[in-house]
């Protein structure tokens, strides 16, 4: 069964705002790691939190995590066109063998 | 960063061949490599984990005989789609576990069965 499921779904903003992205997931983990997915192509992989960590910051992205209300957000400051992309969190959870599961992600439109 | 191959990048197949992708890690060993299956607009979904030396585990509802995986080496994983019919027509993204944590993508095959 989706374990991460992201909100919200779709979201629009314009270049130089800020893009903030949910993920809830249902069990423990071991760590959650978000992915960025331009249209048709793989995955380019952007963070990992491990689930002892709180928050981790890499260049214009901040994730924090919140494992009592089993939660994740992921932040993208001053946006760029090039941001544009379907983003999705992702859990390893305990005694899961790195195996990922993978929210329904959220599609960012930034517009110049 | 570690990066991780797929070839082909597409294939376009007539129903009932079958179709052979390859995931390679190019620049680290990686005894652990998953396949993932994507439509459009949607999430991925794992479709089985694949061990170098053993048998690959499948997911539940996912056809062992259907999708042949084979582990041969540190770096490289294929997956065969057999006797491919319209409906397994997808993405098939693979992916490749480096430092027992981080999960690198290869950039993923378009398969369109006719």
């Amino acid at each position: 069964s989706q374990q991460g499921e992201e909100d919200p779904q779709a979201l629009s903003i314009q270049e130089g705002e800020n893009a903030t992205m949910n993920c809830s997931y249902k069990t423990s983990i071991n760590n959650l790691q978000w992915y960025r997915q331009n249209s048709g192509r793989g995955l380019v992989h952007l963070i990992l939190i491990r689930s002892n960590e709180r928050e981790k910051h890499s260049g214009r992205l901040r994730v924090t995590l919140d494992t009592s209300k089993k939660s994740s957000s992921l932040l993208i400051t001053a946006s760029r066109a090039a941001d544009t992309a379907s983003y999705f969190c992702a859990t390893d959870a305990r005694g899961s063998n790195y195996k990922l599961t993978f929210g329904k992600g959220t599609l960012l439109t930034v517009n110049p | 960063g570690a990066v991780v191959s797929q070839h082909p990048s597409w294939v376009i197949c007539k129903s009932g061949t079958s179709v052979k992708i390859e995931c390679r890690s190019l620049d680290f060993q990686a005894t652990t490599m998953f396949w993932y299956r994507q439509f459009p607009k949607q999430s991925l979904m794992l479709m089985a984990t694949s061990n170098e030396g053993s048998k690959a585990t499948y997911e539940q509802g996912v056809e062992k005989d259907k999708f042949l995986i084979n582990h041969a080496s540190l770096t490289l994983s294929t997956l065969t789609v057999t006797s491919a019919h319209p409906e397994d027509s997808s993405f098939y993204i693979c992916s490749a576990v480096e430092l027992k944590e981080t999960q690198y993508f290869g950039p993923g095959t378009r398969l369109l069965v006719l």
